[in-house]
């Protein structure tokens, strides 16, 4: 079955700390990994990712994809009370738009 | 370029009936896939159309049913709503690329609560 687990479930920070955000998976036919920021709407896409070991980064937020552990990692550096939010962590099947969703990490930052 | 757009944004039913929810994607984008969101599953794929035909579907009952039109809105229909179909149902668009599908963005999604 395929799956996608984001660790940690939940973290709670304060403003300037910098944080990882995990997310490993198991995907039939595997073609990507998209990390979206969800605040009490709908998901806003951050990244995808579709090739091992090449980081790509937005700002404070960058990410990174492991396809031989199957793993991808988001780090937040400096981070902002505007940060929080649940981050959510997707892994796309080749061939198809199915993404399968991880159940999120609930970041808080605190000022 | 204006977002995906999802009608209606809230939604009271009760058990039994039905609804139907629209979606209309961003320009040129003529991929759209539909999500259920609810705090005990997290976001699971319904299904997904492409030029009018459903290439994808997820694992729920054959109540959960869609389609495109020619402009690439689509709709979905949910017949004899229960309990449990409570949930924010999420449209989300994207550019088909002959190499890859692109990204995916999301509307803001249909509150729905069934009593």
């Amino acid at each position: 079955e395929d799956k996608v687990v984001q660790s940690p479930l939940s973290l709670v920070v304060h403003e300037g700390d910098t944080v990882t955000l995990n997310c490993s998976y198991e995907v039939t036919n595997f073609r990507s990994l998209l990390w979206y920021k969800q605040e009490k709407k709908a998901p806003t896409f951050l990244f995808m990712l579709t090739s091992s070991g090449i980081e790509k980064k937005s700002g404070r937020l960058s990410s990174i994809l492991d396809k031989k552990e199957l793993f991808s990692i988001l780090n937040i550096t400096a981070t902002q009370t505007g940060d929080s939010a649940v981050y959510l962590c997707a892994a796309e099947q080749g061939g198809s738009e199915k993404l399968v969703f991880g159940k999120g990490t609930k970041l808080t930052v605190n000022p | 370029k204006a977002g995906v757009t999802q009608t209606p944004r809230y939604l009271i039913k009760t058990r039994g009936q039905q609804v139907t929810l629209s979606c209309s994607p961003i320009s040129g984008h003529r991929s759209v896939s539909w999500y259920q969101q609810t705090p005990g599953q997290g976001l699971q794929f319904l299904f997904e159309y492409f030029s009018e035909t459903q290439r994808n579907k997820g694992n729920f009952p054959g109540r959960f049913s869609g389609r495109q039109f020619s402009n690439s809105r689509s709709e979905m229909n949910v017949s004899t709503l229960e309990l449990g179909d409570s949930a924010l149902y999420l449209c989300a668009s994207s550019v088909k690329r002959v190499e890859g599908h692109g990204e995916q963005y999301f509307g803001p999604g249909t509150r729905l609560t069934v009593t």
